[in-house]
């Protein structure tokens, strides 16, 4: 059974910091590009980050771009997000997520940046 | 970027009932779209790959065309499971975009 368990959402003050993590299991995790999946409260969906299945190449929305890095660490099975810089806008639900067919997400953890 | 938008944002629809979804790129995408259904306080589902292509699993009632700029969404007879929020997705370029959702109620 494929799983990807979030971790490492919560409250921050604007300003502040936050990595998230993901575990994955039940497929080949080091084949696929995997990525991160916002969204805030009663909003729809939007793509935050991709990362290649080596972890040669990352991708980012303009939004989150110099603020935040995608990471993998393959032997672990584990994709990360480090968030720097954090902003009230940045409160959303984020999920890892392979979005490709056929696609995995997890449960989502919610980020909410508040002072 | 590429912007996405759908039309409606949303629609009352009953049991039975066709419905299509229309999802438009701001500029050529080839076939690079992807639908997905989401429900309340749950994460999104893969529906339809590539436009057109039924992800294993959905049930066949639900179908995807187009290529280019336009693309769309049908479900041929609306099922009670079926009331949910659809989104289409480019994959086709950095940055990746969703349209912003089309909310599915019952009438």
């Amino acid at each position: 059974e494929v799983q990807l368990l979030e971790s490492g959402g919560g409250l921050v003050q604007p300003g502040g910091s936050l990595r998230l993590s993901c575990t994955a299991s039940g497929f080949t995790f080091n084949s696929f590009a995997m990525n991160w999946v916002r969204q805030a409260p009663g909003q729809g969906l939007k793509w935050v980050s991709t990362i290649t299945a080596s972890g040669g190449s990352t991708y980012y929305a303009d939004s989150v771009k110099g603020r935040f890095t995608i990471s993998r660490d393959n032997p672990k099975n584990t994709l990360y997000l480090q968030m720097n810089s954090l902003r009230a806008e940045d409160t959303a639900i984020y999920y890892c997520a392979k979005i490709v067919s056929p696609d995995y997400w997890g449960q989502g953890t919610l980020v909410t940046v508040s002072s | 970027a590429i912007q996405m938008t759908q039309s409606p944002s949303s629609l009352s629809a009953s049991v039975g009932d066709r419905v299509t979804i229309t999802c438009r790129a701001s500029q050529g995408i080839r076939n690079d779209l992807g639908w997905y259904q989401q429900k309340p306080g749950k994460a999104p589902k893969l529906l339809i790959y590539a436009a057109s292509n039924l992800q294993s699993g959905v049930p066949s009632r639900f179908s995807g065309s187009g290529s280019g700029t336009d693309f769309t969404l049908t479900i041929s007879s609306l099922q009670p499971e079926d009331f949910a929020t659809y989104y289409c997705l480019q994959d086709y370029n950095y940055p990746f975009t969703f349209g912003p959702g089309t909310k599915v109620d019952i009438k």
